[in-house]
């Protein structure tokens, strides 16, 4: 059973340019969130998606969007990036409700 | 507000010492607390976790914690630290109800081992 999958593994990026995040849920798994972590900090919540919806986002500016796919698959979307968004990238899966997340091995976004 | 804290930044014990680490909480509602241990350059495993019940609770690696209402506590615990147990530790509430799903993490505690 494979768990929770992220690509790439590292990224480097320039100021301004976007960027896509992707995501593949543990098998059997509905709900996918996304998660900022800034060196030396804990991970801080950016949004949630479940039935291809946003369903709750954290305080992060519009610049981060997401997306849902049928398979529930998802990818996070960076716009203008500014080095401040330099971060390891974390999603999350699980069921529906309030059942524990199971997290990924993380994407590690550096903008230069 | 719902937070969560972790006022130890860094600990440093022994191989074979044992081993705390603390975590308070803020939250209104019946906490469903979890403890993360997270190697360099990973991403969060999950440790142990407490929805209700028994306060004392198990978790892998030999790690367990004990959840305390009075306190708003929920502290980590290994009785005897190997070096392989060197990470870093986040302590985390789930925020819950209605649509809300999202986790509060605490700044985390990093813990090295002396051989």
């Amino acid at each position: 059973d494979a768990g929770v999958t992220q690509s790439p593994t590292h990224l480097i990026k320039t100021r301004g340019q976007q960027v896509t995040l992707r995501c593949s849920p543990k098998s059997g798994h509905d709900t996918v969130s996304w998660y900022q972590q800034a060196l030396g900090q804990g991970p801080q919540f950016i949004f949630q998606y479940y039935e291809e919806e946003e369903r709750q986002r954290g305080n992060f500016p519009d610049r981060f969007s997401g997306h849902q796919f049928p398979n529930y698959s998802s990818e996070l979307n960076v716009n203008a990036l500014l080095l401040g968004d330099s971060a390891l990238y974390l999603c999350a899966s699980s069921l529906s409700g309030w059942d524990e997340q199971y997290f990924g091995p993380g994407t590690r976004l550096t903008v230069t | 507000a719902q937070s969560v804290t972790q006022p130890d930044i860094h600990i440093t014990v022994s191989e074979g010492a044992s081993l705390e680490l603390r975590c308070n909480y803020s939250y209104g509602a019946t906490p469903y607390l979890f403890w993360y241990v997270q190697s360099p350059g990973q991403g969060l495993q999950l440790l142990l976790k407490y929805f209700s019940g028994d306060t004392l609770v198990q978790g892998i690696k030999g790690f367990e914690a004990e959840f305390k209402r009075s306190q708003s506590s929920f502290n980590l615990r290994k009785p005897s630290v190997h070096w392989s147990d060197a990470a870093e530790y986040f302590c985390a509430v789930l925020l819950y109800g209605g649509a809300t799903n999202k986790l509060i993490f605490g700044t985390g505690t990093l813990l090295a081992v002396q051989p």
